[in-house]
């Protein structure tokens, strides 16, 4: 499996646009990159999931480069509830048997 | 989405106690599920991989007489955490995989179960 490695944490302030990058530089021809937010006391969500290129859904944009050797998780406008741990997680091709990295812990100020 | 539910969301014991934690997958059958344990601020630590109808698959480290699991059903697994220490207390997650659905790589999540051996 393929070992992420993400920043410990982050700032920033409501309203910014946040990018938080994760490097897997051993990530297999089937991997999947997911990105989870998980708040205390909780269990992860799900937020978005790519192979390569570019991801967009309702609540951010993943950017993949062309190497895969890293991923970018776009949080646009954050608010104060996006305060959370985001986790960086490389899935085989078969979605089994995930490994959580450390994790960025976004603390977003008013 | 798909929604993963756990029970007991919290539970206190004596040392010494076995205690049983559920966690079902609600809308969807699961055939491999995943048990987690997190610590106070550290992050999702894999214990096991519970396959239906079989037995399940333990992390390096992880006890397996200790922490017993249990997948009887498409839809329900059980980690049973036997005599139970203080040093067992954590928040223990548990997350499924829908066949079903495109994503291959997206697991639902439940809600967790808070632990504390006294």
């Amino acid at each position: 499996l393929a070992k992420t490695t993400q920043p410990i944490s982050m700032d920033s302030y409501e309203g910014q646009e946040v990018n938080i990058t994760c490097s897997h530089n051993n990530i297999a021809t089937n991997d999947y990159i997911t990105w989870y937010q998980q708040f205390p006391s909780q269990g992860p969500r799900f937020i978005i999931q790519g192979y390569k290129t570019k991801v967009t859904n309702e609540v951010a944009s993943l950017f993949i480069p062309a190497d895969r050797k890293s991923s970018t998780l776009s949080l646009p406008r954050v608010s104060l509830s996006d305060t959370a741990v985001y986790y960086c997680l490389v899935v085989g091709g078969g979605g089994f048997k995930t490994i959580f990295g450390a994790g960025t812990r976004l603390f977003v100020k008013a | 989405g798909a929604v993963v539910s756990q029970h007991p969301s919290w539970v206190i014991c004596k040392s010494g106690t076995s205690v049983k934690i559920e966690c079902r997958s609600l809308d969807f059958q699961a055939t491999t599920m995943f048990w987690y344990r997190q610590f106070p601020k550290q992050s999702l630590m894999l214990m096991a991989t519970s396959n239906e109808g079989s037995k399940a698959t333990y992390e390096q480290g992880v006890e397996k007489d200790k922490f017993l699991i249990n997948h009887a059903s498409l839809t329900l697994s059980t980690l049973t955490v036997t005599s139970a220490h203080p040093e067992d207390s954590s928040f223990y997650i548990c997350s499924a995989r829908d066949g079903d659905r495109a994503t291959a790589g997206e697991l639902f999540f439940g809600e967790g179960s808070r632990l504390t051996v006294l």
